[in-house]
């Protein structure tokens, strides 16, 4: 969706390097979410933040909400080949029950 | 856990055949969601159900129809296949949120279906 722009759109890193995943909006965010997948495989649901300045961890991933710059941003510290997959933000953009995607980020981790 | 089960993880058919994808979740949600899923578009919302009986056309309707008899089942039906619905379908589902709020959408394993 050109509501929601992830970048990159794929990444290649060395194990045990940190990185950075972002997804903008064009419009306001009501709600944001990060899902990975492997693939062929489904969405595996990671974290959702809906409060501006709203930060939430889980494992080795963070994720964090910027409400000013309609921006949420995945931070993935000492990557590990199990990371590996594509990540996908979803959005609320019209208050409902409804997201949108942003195309994914497919990233890579070498060991 | 919620637990979101597609009928098939793959899926083989001929042109102008009736297809029909299933869709089970265990968790009681009002709200079940089909999707496509293509390189480099991302998930794209076709139909979605927030009860029995009820749905709403998405963003890509087109030569799709649904059907939600039961509120743990929700199908998603190819009239007529055509090669380019060659695709991965998504199905998910959510509580409903009284205060028309955001909730969690959960995803089945998909399934890629091939239309020749």
């Amino acid at each position: 969706s050109q509501e929601l722009e992830q970048s990159p759109q794929s990444l290649i890193v060395q194990e045990g390097k940190n990185l950075t995943i972002n997804c903008t909006s064009s419009k306001t965010l009501y709600g944001l979410y990060w899902y990975k997948q492997k693939y062929g495989e489904g969405l595996i649901f990671l974290m959702m933040l809906q409060k501006g300045g709203e930060e939430k961890s889980h494992e080795k991933i963070t994720a964090k909400l910027d409400e000013k710059k309609q921006q949420s941003s995945l931070h993935i510290t000492a990557s590990q080949p199990s990371h590996a997959g594509i990540y996908l933000c979803g959005a609320d953009l019209e208050y409902g029950n409804k997201l949108v995607f942003g195309a994914g980020t497919i990233l890579r981790v070498k060991s | 856990d919620v637990k979101v089960t597609q009928s098939s993880r793959y899926l083989v058919k001929r042109t102008g055949e009736k297809v029909f994808l299933e869709c089970v979740q265990d968790m009681d949600h009002e709200n079940m969601f089909w999707y496509r899923q293509d390189p480099g578009l991302g998930l794209r919302l076709i139909y979605f159900s927030y009860d029995v009986k009820m749905k709403e056309k998405g963003d890509i309707p087109e030569g799709y129809s649904v059907s939600r008899e039961k509120k743990e089942r929700f199908s998603l039906i190819l009239e007529s296949a055509s090669t380019n619905q060659t695709s991965m379908y998504l199905c998910a589902s959510s509580l409903w949120d009284l205060a028309g709020g955001p909730d969690t959408q959960y995803f089945g394993p998909g399934t890629r279906l091939t239309v020749l």
